[in-house]
């Protein structure tokens, strides 16, 4: 069955450090994918996103992610995560083979200790 | 609008009553989605409608559950006979067309089932 996998449902980070987030998908086919992330409190929104062109995708806060197509995976990256990056994050693929809905992976739920 | 509306933000029923849960999309966005985000089991995608089709029923989780969307705007998800193991944020999210597009998501519509 198409789906989407996130391997971790709880981080914990100091500030400073460094995050890669996992995120595989099962589609075949061309993807668009997407990582959105609610913060405490707030509406899910767009964190960034992949179309197509260079698979190395930036988003907004620093956060960047990268498209492995011969590994089905989108991982997400910061290089020093901020108290204020504490929040749940999604990965969400919406595919052609899916019949373009979007579906989402389980999220993440990272705390950053200040 | 400028974003996406839901109502009621929150409602509590008893276990058997029929509850309806509306969305009012940004104005001309043609796609409109429909997921359930319980405790650790992420985004459950429900359905969702291009225009007023809808060409994707299968996220519904029982015959319990229907939607609707008219002058391909406004949706209404009803659940009869509600069971406690509804009790979830019902979220709705529109996009300007379906594909390759970014959701906007309303504030969501908490149901707590007694």
């Amino acid at each position: 069955a198409q789906s989407v996998s996130q391997h971790n449902h709880h981080v914990i980070l100091s500030e400073a450090a460094s995050l890669e987030l996992g995120c595989n998908y099962s589609y075949g086919g061309t993807v668009n994918l997407f990582w959105y992330v609610q913060y405490p409190g707030q509406h899910l929104q767009l964190l960034l996103k992949y179309f197509s062109g260079d698979p190395l995708v930036k988003g907004i806060k620093g956060f960047e992610a990268e498209f492995i197509k011969s590994k089905f995976s989108f991982n997400l990256r910061k290089p020093s995560v901020q108290w204020s990056d504490t929040a749940e994050y999604f990965c969400a693929v919406n595919a052609e083979t899916g019949g373009f809905k979007t579906i989402f992976g389980a999220g993440t739920r990272l705390f950053v200790k200040a | 609008g400028a974003g996406v509306s839901q109502s009621p933000s929150n409602k509590v029923t008893e276990k058997g009553k029929d509850v309806e849960l509306r969305c009012d999309p940004i104005s001309g966005h043609t796609a409109l989605y429909w997921y359930r985000q319980s405790l650790g089991q992420g985004l459950e995608f429900l359905i969702y409608f291009q225009g007023n089709s809808a060409p994707d029923k299968s996220g519904l989780p029982s015959d319990r559950f229907s939607a609707e969307r008219t002058g391909g705007s406004v949706s209404t998800l009803t659940i009869q006979r509600t069971q406690q193991e509804d009790s979830a944020v019902y979220l709705c999210a529109s996009s300007p067309r379906s594909g390759a597009n970014v959701l906007t998501f309303g504030a969501g519509s908490r149901l707590t089932v007694l």
